[in-house]
C-alpha cells in the first residue's frame, strides 16, 4: 500500500541555518504530495503542495521538489527562524484520503 | 471561505464514560470529512472518512465510532473510553472528489482519559 518516510527527529538548527526534512514516498500511480506544519498545541496546517512530477511547492520561504526519479519531497528552507518550530508532515493523497508520515519536529535555536 | 470548527478543545474523562465529539464545516457543501487520532509524540492515524451524509468508513477496528447526520457534521464517539482512548483528535475536511485537493484541519481536541 500507499507509504510515506520521513527522516526521525528531533531536527535541531540554530536560527538563520539551511533546513532540509527528508521525504520519501511509495504509491500505485502519480499521487499528489504535501508538507503540513503542526504548531504546539494546533491542528495541522496545509504548508505547501505538488501535484505532479517535477512541481515545486512554495509557501513562507520552504520548498519542495516532487521528484518522480527518486520518489522523493524533501522540505527546504534557506534560513530558519525560532517561530519555524513545529513539527512537519509530509503526505501524499491516495484514494479519498490522505497518508502522513509519523513527522519530524523541529527545533530552531536563538 | 470555509471554516472548520471542532469542540470541545480539551477533554478529560474517566475510564468507562461515553464520548462525544463535534466537527462542523462552514461555507462548502458536500465535503469530504475525516477523524484523526495524533498519540503523544507519533504521527497521525486515520480513524474514519466520510463522502457522504450516513457514509462512514471505518479505517481500524476500535472502540470507537462516527456518524455524519448532517453534510457538514461530523461526530465522534464512543460508549466506553478506554485508557488508550487518550489521544489529540483531529477533524478534518477536504472538497468532494478525488483529486488533489488538500486537507484542511480544525484545531484539535485534547482528550485525557483518567
Amino acid at each position: 500500500g500507499d507509504s510515506v518516510t520521513q527522516m526521525e527527529g528531533p531536527v535541531t538548527l540554530s536560527e538563520e541555518a539551511f533546513l532540509t526534512i527528508n521525504c520519501t514516498y511509495t504509491a500505485t500511480g502519480y499521487p499528489s504530495l504535501f508538507w503540513y506544519v503542526q504548531y504546539p498545541g494546533e491542528g495541522l496546517q496545509l504548508l505547501l503542495k505538488a501535484t505532479k512530477a517535477d512541481d515545486k511547492g512554495s509557501n513562507k520561504g520552504f520548498e519542495a521538489t516532487y521528484r518522480k526519479e527518486t520518489t522523493s519531497f524533501h522540505l527546504e528552507k534557506g534560513s530558519v527562524q525560532v517561530s519555524d518550530s513545529a513539527v512537519y508532515f509530509c503526505a501524499l493523497k491516495g484514494f479519498q484520503k490522505l497518508v502522513f508520515g509519523t513527522g519530524t519536529r523541529l527545533l530552531v535555536s536563538p | 471561505s470555509q471554516t472548520i470548527h471542532q469542540w470541545p478543545a480539551t477533554l478529560v474523562q474517566p475510564v468507562g464514560s461515553p464520548l462525544s465529539l463535534e466537527c462542523t464545516v462552514e461555507g462548502t457543501s458536500n465535503p469530504n470529512l475525516y477523524w484523526y487520532r495524533q498519540a503523544a509524540g507519533r504521527g497521525l492515524q486515520l480513524l474514519f472518512y466520510s463522502v457522504g451524509i450516513g457514509q462512514i468508513s471505518s479505517e481500524v477496528p476500535q472502540n470507537l465510532s462516527a456518524s455524519r447526520p448532517q453534510d457538514r457534521q461530523f461526530i465522534l464517539s464512543s460508549k466506553k473510553l478506554l485508557l488508550s482512548d487518550s489521544g489529540f483528535y483531529l477533524c478534518a475536511w477536504s472538497l468532494f472528489g478525488t483529486g488533489d485537493q488538500p486537507q484542511h484541519f480544525g484545531d484539535g481536541t485534547r482528550l485525557s482519559i483518567l
